[in-house]
């Protein structure tokens, strides 16, 4: 079956500090990936999405993520958070050519320290 | 484009009480889906239409959930009779695949049940 693993529940960086959010995905063939953030309150807005070409795609509010075939992975990545950055991050999975479904992993909580 | 837009926002209700909740999708997408998150599972997906059509209802919990999307520009998803166990935050989400343009999703539906 399909699956979307987020390892991480929880990551707590300071302001300034490097960010990276890892995924990992289970599928039989080349997917479709999201990566979402929702802050409190909120619906979950796009961040990037990868369909194919270039593996390092880069996003809104300056993060990117990095494509890895061989490691089944989507990490998302920010050089530098902003407080503002604190929120919930989702990695999300469809398969190419089949199901418009959207599987999406349990999220990774962020918090940022001043 | 203003979104996909859900109402209502907020919705509290009696144990058996009939609620629904309402879904406009962006025009020209195709694709209709409606999510349901909750601190223990995560985002679910419940179902989904591809051009006014349910392609897929196996995550509906049970039968005092239903869904219908009548036309192009409006969904429902009603449950009968509520039960607090339903208390979540549900979302709609909207998608074309001939823009790749990923899943836009509402701002959600936050629903309690007493």
């Amino acid at each position: 079956a399909q699956s979307v693993t987020q390892p991480d529940i929880h990551i707590t960086v300071s302001e300034g500090a490097s960010l990276e959010l890892r995924c990992n995905y289970s599928y039989g063939a080349t997917p479709y990936l999201f990566w979402y953030v929702q802050s409190p309150g909120q619906g979950l807005q796009l961040l990037l999405k990868y369909f194919s070409g270039d593996t390092l795609v880069q996003g809104i509010k300056g993060f990117e993520a990095e494509f890895k075939r061989s490691q089944s992975s989507f990490n998302l990545r920010k050089p530098s958070v902003h407080w503002s950055d604190a929120a919930e991050y989702f990695c999300a999975v469809n398969q190419q050519g089949g199901s418009e479904k959207l599987v999406f992993g349990k999220g990774t909580k962020l918090t940022v320290n001043p | 484009d203003a979104g996909v837009i859900q109402s209502p926002r907020h919705e509290v209700t009696e144990m058996g009480q009939e609620v629904t909740l309402r879904c406009k999708p962006i025009s020209g997408h195709n694709s209709l889906f409606w999510y349901r998150q909750t601190m223990m599972r995560g985002l679910e997906l419940l179902i989904y239409f591809n051009n006014n059509v349910p392609i897929d209802d196996s995550g509906m919990p049970e039968d005092r959930f239903s869904a219908k999307m009548p036309n192009a520009s409006f969904s429902t998803l009603k449950i009968q009779p509520s039960e607090p166990r339903d208390s979540a935050v549900y979302f709609c989400a909207s998608t074309s695949w001939t823009h790749a343009s990923g899943y836009t999703f509402g701002s959600g539906t936050r629903l309690t049940v007493v």
